[in-house]
């Protein structure tokens, strides 16, 4: 079974640049979320969507942030513009919702370089 | 959802048992513990969770006190593989999936 993948691992961009992100969780999962995640910190939760839904929003830097997922599948996190602050690895999760274990699934994340 | 506190760090030497312990002493009556962990450069894996008794998966056992106050998370036999930062979150039950992440413990398997 894939999981859930990130697009693209890795990018250095220069402040005041655009930059997204792509998630594509595994098959069958209605909750996709996405974390920041800082250098020597845990992860912090942006987002979170039930099916296209985004139910938790209350973190996300809606200046410059946004993020959208078309058909309850995929998703984009969108940042416009990039601030030198926004450097940190961006992750994607998703689950079931009413699944038992209540277990998260994380993608391998993408590392943003803002300079 | 209630806070946890985790040692910074801890050394653990290879094929030894790792004891991994959490205080969350404003843990409540509905909440849930959660272990994850995080290798260098992946995204965090869930390794095991409980609400008052002790659970036991492939990966790993969870001991919760009878208070519910403090766990410990235990990999019976270490290995070099096992080096990854590892956290212990509260989160209260229902369908509301959203995990606080802390600091965590560096654990490092030593040869």
């Amino acid at each position: 079974e894939a999981g859930v993948v990130q697009s693209p691992r890795y990018k250095i961009i220069e402040k005041k640049q655009p930059v997204a992100f792509w998630c594509n969780p595994i098959s069958g999962h209605n909750t996709l979320y996405w974390y920041r995640q800082n250098l020597g910190q845990g992860p912090e939760l942006l987002i979170r969507y039930e099916n296209e839904e985004a139910v938790d929003d209350s973190q996300l830097p809606k200046d410059r942030f946004s993020a959208e997922r078309l058909k309850g599948v995929d998703s984009t996190l969108k940042i416009q513009p990039a601030e030198l602050g926004d450097s940190a690895v961006y992750l994607c999760a998703s689950s079931i919702q009413g699944a038992h274990t209540g277990e998260l699934f994380f993608g391998e994340g993408s590392r943003l370089t803002v300079l | 959802d209630a806070k946890t506190t985790q040692p910074t760090s801890m050394d653990c030497a290879e094929g030894r048992a790792a004891n991994l312990p959490c205080n969350h002493s404003t843990i409540s009556g509905n909440e849930y513990v959660y272990w994850y962990r995080q290798i260098h450069s992946q995204g965090p894996q869930y390794i095991i969770h409980g609400l008052k008794n002790n659970e036991t998966n492939e990966m790993a056992s969870l001991i919760i006190t009878e208070d519910r106050k403090s766990s410990t998370l235990i990999l019976p036999h270490a290995t070099l593989r096992d080096t990854a930062v590892y956290y212990c979150i509260v989160r209260s039950g229902g369908s509301n999936y959203k995990l606080t992440f802390g600091k965590g413990t560096l654990l490092t398997v030593n040869p």
